[in-house]
């Protein structure tokens, strides 16, 4: 089993919808979490923080479920800017170093 | 504020020949990585260090080297590049505190063909 998981998609969804992405991880270790933003041949970027009681920027709200393992991103009011790749991280306690997973790609169609 | 900066951004090379590629970066970071993406996969860990004069491999380093002798620079080197390593490069840094690990910084990508 890969340390994290994402569907890869592609999400194909309306401007204005609202989309979720999950992302699960194998250790239960793990602690901090983060979601990135790729956008096409681009570095990735930060988009947030999980934090345990969850969080919220904007449209954008990530939650964290350590029973079962998985965090989420929900993007409400969706805009063709969000299209990209969303990645999903994690980080194992006392390590140095983080697990990405391989991405879930958005596309929002006008 | 530079942030990570990655030279060069381009770069194409023939079998066998060799070269460095630089990240530098001004956050005053501790942990500093080095990465490559290629089509269809996500980012593979090359090789990483958690501070001046101290590197480790990650999970893909063979035909690769690395060097930390400042702070703010992370040097990979290729010696005798292959095909394979056509790649998108990116190096990433953060801050270090304790256990709770911190969201990494990344440079805007080298992109490096071999032919």
């Amino acid at each position: 089993r890969k340390e994290v998981e994402q569907d890869p998609g592609p999400f194909n969804v309306p401007e204005g919808a609202t989309v979720a992405f999950n992302c699960t991880y194998s250790n239960s270790a793990s602690q901090s979490f983060f979601w990135y933003r790729q956008d096409c041949r681009k570095e990735p970027k930060l988009l947030m923080s999980v934090y345990s009681s969850g969080n919220e920027d904007g449209r954008f709200t990530a939650q964290l479920n350590r029973a079962s393992q998985y965090i989420s991103l929900l993007i409400r009011d969706s805009k063709l800017s969000d299209s990209a790749t969303y990645l999903c991280v994690v980080n194992i306690r006392g390590y140095q170093k983080v697990t990405f997973g391989t991405g879930t790609k958005l596309q929002v169609i006008p | 504020n530079a942030g990570v900066t990655q030279t060069p951004k381009f770069r194409v090379l023939k079998t066998g020949q060799s070269m460095t590629l630089l990240c530098a970066q001004d956050m005053n970071h501790e942990y500093m990585y080095w990465y490559r993406q290629d089509p269809g996969m996500g980012l593979r860990l090359i090789h990483y260090s958690v501070g001046e004069g101290t590197t480790a491999k990650g999970e893909v380093p063979d035909g690769y080297n690395v060097s930390r002798l400042k702070k703010q620079n992370f040097l990979l080197g290729l010696e005798s590049a292959a095909p394979s390593q056509t790649s998108v490069y990116f190096c990433a840094s953060s801050y270090t505190s304790g256990e709770v690990g911190q969201p990494q910084h990344f440079g805007d990508g080298t992109r490096l063909s071999i032919l």
